[in-house]
């Protein structure tokens, strides 16, 4: 089983900055088969990125993914009041698919 | 508009079964593969099962199998979720998620639904 470790585990930063989040796989990601989401309190999961670093529809293009390897990167700039949330990777290269633990993103 | 709702949720207690439902609305069901990806309560996401768009390929966490089986009426536009053998450890709120493809071998998640609340307890 691969396992998804993101850093950091909360991130507090104030509107109009840019948002770094790191997501680190325990071994190579083959095709970069790495997927983000967002989640707010009481919702279901939205995705947002796939295949590393193509935004789904729909998604704003200040968010951007990039990354290779064992290491992807989510990047929010421009940080929207809407945006403080929790994000979680995806790797969907090998069964089980697993999940990071979640990086939360509050208003500092 | 693609919808996705479950049911079937509830409290039930440990060693008893419980099934849950996903209706599906406004895509094709038989296009696509589906999956069940569960959250415990304060936690992050678990994926549990997928399976293909014509039930030829299931795949299990570890941590369900055996005990869970994952199906799916295309005609009925309904996927499933039969859980035997519950434990406390399996008390989350459970999502159906379509993948983006028809099969289910790299699979990520285009659209959820809200969930249904699986809480296993005497």
């Amino acid at each position: 089983e691969i396992v998804l470790t993101q850093s950091p585990g909360t991130l507090s930063l104030s509107p109009g900055e840019r948002a770094t989040l790191s997501c680190r796989a325990s071994q190579s990601l083959s095709r970069s088969y790495v997927a983000w989401y967002q989640q707010k309190p009481g919702q279901a999961p939205r995705l947002l990125i796939y295949g590393a670093s193509n935004r789904a529809t729909g998604i704003p293009d200040r968010f951007s993914g990039s990354g290779s390897g064992t290491d992807f990167t989510l990047t929010i700039n421009m940080l929207e009041p809407e945006d403080f949330a929790v994000y979680y990777c995806q790797q969907y290269g090998s069964s089980p698919f697993t999940f990071g633990q979640g990086t939360r993103l509050e208003i500092k | 508009e693609v919808q996705l709702v479950e049911s079937g949720g509830g409290l039930v207690q440990p060693g008893r079964s419980l099934r849950l439902s996903c209706a599906a609305s406004g895509f094709i069901l038989d296009d696509y593969a589906m999956h069940w990806v569960r959250q415990a309560p304060g936690k992050g996401l678990e994926w549990v099962s997928g399976i293909s768009w014509n039930s030829g390929n299931i795949d299990y966490a570890d941590s369900v199998k055996g005990r869970f089986t994952i199906s799916r009426d295309n005609g009925k536009n309904s996927l499933y979720l039969q859980m035997n053998s519950l434990r406390a450890e399996d008390t989350a709120l459970y999502y159906c998620a379509k993948d983006i493809s028809f099969d289910s071998t790299y699979s990520f998640f285009d659209y959820w639904g809200q969930g249904t609340l699986v809480t296993v307890s005497s």
